[in-house]
Order: C-alpha cells, then structure tokens, then sequence
C-alpha cells in the first residue's frame, strides 16, 4: 500500500493568515492527489483533485500543487469556516489511502 | 445530488454489518460508489469501489470480510462487512466517484455518514 505522511499534524494559525500542508507518498502518484477538508461532526468535503484541480464550488482562496511524491495545500486568508483538519489521499493505485490529517486551529 | 446512510447504529460482535446508501438528485450511471470508514485510532481507510456493472474493488485489507453491491432502479448501494469485532466500530460514509477520461477516479461527493458501533 502506498502511504500517505502529512506534516503537520496540527497547526495554529490566525484569522487572515496563509497556512500550507505538506504531503508526502511513499512512491510516486504522479498528480492522483487529492485533499479533503473535514469540520467537527461533519463528513469529508473534497477540495481538490488530479493535486492542484478544484472542485465545482470551492474558493480560490484554497490551491494545491505538487507531482510525484510531494505535495502541498495552501490555504490563504484564513476564515473562520477554515478551522477544520485537511486530509490527503491517492488514487493512483489500490487501495485508495489517505494521510493522517491535518487540524488546523486557531491561535 | 444527495447521498444518505442507513442502517443499524449497534452490531454485535461475530454478526454482520449491513449498511444501505440511497442516492438522490442524480444518476448513478457514470460513477464509482465507494465505502469509507473513520475511526479514531486508523483514521478515514477505504472499504472499496463498486461501479453499476456490479464490478467490484475491495481493499485487500478487509477483502475476505467485505461485500459491495448495487440497484440502480433503487439508487442504492448496500455495505456488507461479515464477522465484525469492535474494531470495526466506524463512522460509515457512501463516496461517489467522478471517473475521468483515462480511467483514474477521485472522491468528488460524500455522504453524511452514519456511526456503526459493534458491541455486545
């Protein structure tokens, strides 16, 4: 199974501020990488997909990038509906698998 | 469009879990459904993928345990987990996959999930 390191695990950032998350494959994924955010009591929301393509209805404000092995979210002018933990997953190969999450909160 | 859990919420241990996702607002033709469970301790890991032909992938994890099935003219997919044990307890979520040109697929819609505890 390909595995998925996401650092860092939790973060604090400030209302405003511009946060980024690392991920990291074990092997190389080409760009079969997506990122979902997840709120307290909530079911997953895909941001992202193919690493850096939004999905339908999710603001600019929120970029992905990366190929290969490594891989980032960047997240600007934090808000408050922000403050949630952000989860990597491949889909490059079987079985799909995601990173740890990362919780970002407010400082 | 609009993806909906159900099932029991209490499994006892050695029994099977059943779980139905009704899918409303849209076709199911054209994606993959998915099972994704959430645990504290392993996090979000993914059951497997069935597509409206009734192929199949499962996660070779859970692949002698698990059983994925579909009814279009339901709009449904159904989640059979056999012989569960309290690690299997879970938040259960239905995911559509949007499938693109060269056959790859990503996780585009989820459902709001439903918690499964499995105790005696």
């Amino acid at each position: 199974d390909i595995q998925m390191t996401q650092s860092p695990s939790s973060l604090s950032a400030s209302v405003g501020d511009t946060v980024t998350i690392t991920c990291r494959a074990s092997r190389g994924i080409s760009n079969y990488l997506a990122w979902f955010q997840q709120t307290p009591g909530q079911a997953p929301k895909s941001l992202i997909y193919d690493a850096s393509s939004l999905q339908s209805g999710v603001p600019s404000k929120f970029s992905g990038s990366g190929s290969g092995t490594d891989f980032t979210l960047t997240i600007r002018s934090l808000q408050p509906e922000d403050f949630a933990t952000y989860y990597c997953q491949q889909y490059d190969s079987y079985p799909w698998t995601f990173g740890q999450g990362t919780k970002v909160d407010i400082k | 469009v609009q993806l909906q859990e159900s099932g029991p919420g209490l499994v006892k241990p050695s029994e099977t879990l059943s779980l139905s996702c009704s899918v409303s607002g849209g076709s199911m033709r054209s994606f993959y459904w998915s099972w994704v469970r959430q645990t504290a301790g392993k996090g979000l890991e993914w059951l497997g993928r069935i597509y409206t032909d009734h192929t199949t992938n499962y996660n070779p994890s859970l692949e002698s345990r698990v059983s994925m099935s579909v009814d279009t003219y339901k709009s449904q997919i159904s989640l059979k987990l056999f012989s569960v044990t309290a690690a299997d307890t879970a938040v259960y979520y239905c995911v559509r996959g949007e499938i693109q040109m060269q056959g790859k697929w990503y996780f585009d819609l989820w459902g709001r999930g439903t918690l499964v505890i499995v105790s005696s």
